[in-house]
């Protein structure tokens, strides 16, 4: 899987957009972007994930270069408890491949 | 969505014991999951990949005979920590593949004393 680069950490003020870079340069064709966090000692949560165009869920929005060597991920109007880790993973087009983790961003949303 | 849960969520030991954690697709089958180890401000580690009716698959630098993994159903596997030492104090955590993502159980954080 193509590795993944983001930034350590991040802050953002609650109930503006908070905007997480990802850069995947060496992704592949048949790699989808993944994004999952993890609030404080709980098991990571999947968030969004997208191929080449841009994708919107109730959690987040994903927008990918047309490139796709990067993307962001979107949280509209972050709350406290968006407060987390973020990883960014490029994964192989079967979903049931495991995963390997990056350092993440660490997303410190504050009042 | 689909649930994940892990038993025991924190779990003490002394060293030298085993602790065997519990790893359960409540709503769904599973004939893959995935063990994974985080300690303090690190990211996760793949630990190995347990597969449902045959040997668990090992990453490099993992013990087997330390780290014994059984799929014992399609909605059950299990991870046993043998002759635990304080090293193997961590997070452990697993997870199992839904059909466009994975589903990851709550963890479960060992301490060994």
């Amino acid at each position: 899987d193509a590795k993944t680069t983001q930034p350590p950490s991040m802050d953002c003020a609650e109930g503006r957009a908070a905007n997480l870079p990802c850069n995947h340069s060496t992704i592949s064709g048949n790699e989808y972007v993944y994004w999952y966090r993890q609030i404080h000692s709980q098991g990571p949560q999947y968030i969004i994930h997208g191929l080449k165009n841009n994708e919107t869920n109730e959690m987040a929005s994903l927008i990918i270069t047309e490139d796709r060597k990067s993307s962001t991920l979107i949280l509209p109007h972050a709350t406290l408890r968006d407060t987390a880790v973020y990883y960014c993973i490029a994964v192989n087009n079967n979903a049931g491949n495991m995963l390997t983790f990056g350092g993440g961003t660490r997303l410190m949303v504050k009042p | 969505g689909a649930v994940v849960s892990q038993h025991p969520s924190r779990v003490i030991c002394k060293s030298g014991t085993s602790v065997k954690i519990e790893c359960r697709s409540l709503d769904f089958q599973a004939t893959t999951m995935f063990w994974y180890r985080q300690f303090p401000k690190k990211s996760l580690m793949l630990m190995a990949t347990s597969n449902e009716g045959s040997k668990a698959t090992y990453e490099q630098g993992v013990e087997k005979d330390k780290f014994l993994i059984n799929h014992a159903s399609l909605t059950l596997s299990t991870l046993t920590v043998t002759s635990a030492h304080p090293e193997d104090s961590s997070f452990y955590i697993c997870s199992a593949p839904g059909q466009l993502e994975q589903y990851f159980g709550p963890g479960t954080r060992l301490t060994v004393t």
